[in-house]
Order: structure tokens, then C-alpha cells, then sequence
């Protein structure tokens, strides 16, 4: 069975502190797609980013940073500068695939990281 | 629309009676996504439909929960004799076509249900 771990129940900084959420997956699948999913107190799910489990080069999007470590099955997420809009809750998710190995949308989602900045 | 609408936004309930969920995803996405998200459970696939596709229904908790996609577009997800513990957010999510080579899941903003 898949799983994600998310260890980090909770984080709280400061403004402009930089903050690592840590994601940890587990599957049995060799193709597989990972995701970043920030949920603001509106509590729309917002997409932040995919990765397939054949790149594992490192992204930067803006303060936005994700570290892809098929070795240690892990995908961590780095917002650099961090900002009062950041507070959301942060959702790590994997992706499943089907019978010929085509991975879709039926995710198992980590149990989300809850993050607070304070001004 | 510009993204997936659901509606009602906020349902209450009470205990033993039938709720009908709606969903509109974004228009020319043929993969559509049921999601739950409650507290104890955090967020849980429901339901999958992919075009003509026999539906993916290996995540509805009991016979109580059904969905339909109607015309390969609207979505609804009912829920049978209510209980306190079907109280959770209810999330649509659609994308482009299956592969996620394409498009990622778009999520909607999600209907509350709240059974007393």
C-alpha cells in the first residue's frame, strides 16, 4: 500500500525566516508522479508543483525550492524568505498507478503540515 | 468556467436523510475526482470517472455513497441515510485527460457537509 508521511504537524516562524517541509512516500510502483498542494484558510487545494519519479532534479520556482531524493524516497519543500501569505496548510500527495503502470489521479495524501508566519 | 465549481458550498443536514452533491469541472477535462477531507482521515479518494470509462469506486466508504457523471461532464455524489461521521469537506477535482503528463489535478473549493 502507498503512504505518505508528513512528520511536521505543525510549523510556526517568523517573516523571512526560511522553513523545510519534509515529505516522505512510500510505493511499490516505478513510475509514479509527486505533488505539492498548499491549502490557504479559503480552503481551496492550490497546486504548486508535480514531479515524475524519473526527474530528479532539483526545482526552483521563485522562494520556492523542492528537493526530489528517490534514495531516501523523500520530496521536501523549501520557501525561502517566507511570508505572512504563506500560512497554509501544506499538503504532500503521491500518485498511483494502474494495472499497465500508468499513473493518474488517485493520490494518497500526506496528512498536511500546517504552517504559520508570523509578521 | 476558469476552474472547478461545486456546489452548495455549505450543507447541514440531519441524520438519516439523502444529500446530493454537485460538481462542474473544467470544461474539456474528461477525468473528474471525487475527494473527502475530514479530520480524522485527512484528505481520501472517493471516486474516479474517465470519459465513457466504467467509474473507479474503490474509495467510496459504503454502499450509501454513489456517483454519477452525467454527459461526461456534471458530477453528482450522493449520499444516502446520513451520519454524523459523512460530516467532512466534500472536494471535486478534475484534469485534462488521465495522464498527468498533461495537467495536474484542479480541485474545487470543496462543499462542507455537516450532519447533525
Amino acid at each position: 500500500a502507498q503512504k505518505v508521511t508528513q512528520a511536521q504537524t505543525e510549523i510556526s516562524v517568523v517573516e523571512k525566516e526560511d522553513v523545510t517541509l519534509d515529505c516522505v512516500y512510500e510505493t511499490r510502483d516505478t513510475t509514479y508522479y509527486l505533488f505539492w498542494y498548499k491549502q490557504p484558510p479559503s480552503g481551496e487545494l492550490v497546486f504548486l508543483i508535480r514531479r515524475n519519479s524519473f526527474d530528479e532534479q532539483n526545482e526552483i520556482s521563485g522562494r520556492y525550492s523542492w528537493n526530489f531524493q528517490k534514495s531516501t524516497s523523500s520530496f521536501n519543500f523549501t520557501i525561502t524568505a517566507s511570508q505572512v501569505v504563506d500560512s497554509a496548510v501544506y499538503f504532500c500527495a503521491l500518485s498511483e498507478s494502474d494495472a499497465g503502470g500508468t499513473s493518474y489521479g488517485k493520490l494518497t495524501f500526506g496528512q498536511g503540515t500546517i504552517l504559520t508566519v508570523h509578521p | 468556467g476558469a476552474g472547478v465549481s461545486q456546489s452548495p458550498s455549505n450543507k447541514v443536514t440531519e441524520k438519516g436523510k439523502d444529500v446530493e452533491l454537485r460538481c462542474d469541472p473544467i470544461s474539456g477535462h474528461t477525468a473528474l475526482y471525487w475527494y473527502r477531507q475530514s479530520l480524522g482521515q485527512g484528505l481520501e479518494f472517493l471516486i474516479y470517472f474517465q470519459g465513457n470509462s466504467a467509474p473507479d469506486k474503490s474509495g467510496l466508504p459504503s454502499d450509501r455513497f454513489s456517483a454519477e457523471r452525467t454527459g461526461g461532464s456534471v458530477s453528482t455524489l450522493t449520499i444516502q441515510r446520513t451520519q454524523q461521521e459523512d460530516s467532512a469537506v466534500y472536494l471535486c477535482a478534475s484534469s485534462q485527460d488521465r495522464a498527468f503528463w498533461n495537467s495536474p489535478l484542479h480541485f474545487g473549493n470543496g462543499t462542507r457537509l455537516t450532519v447533525t
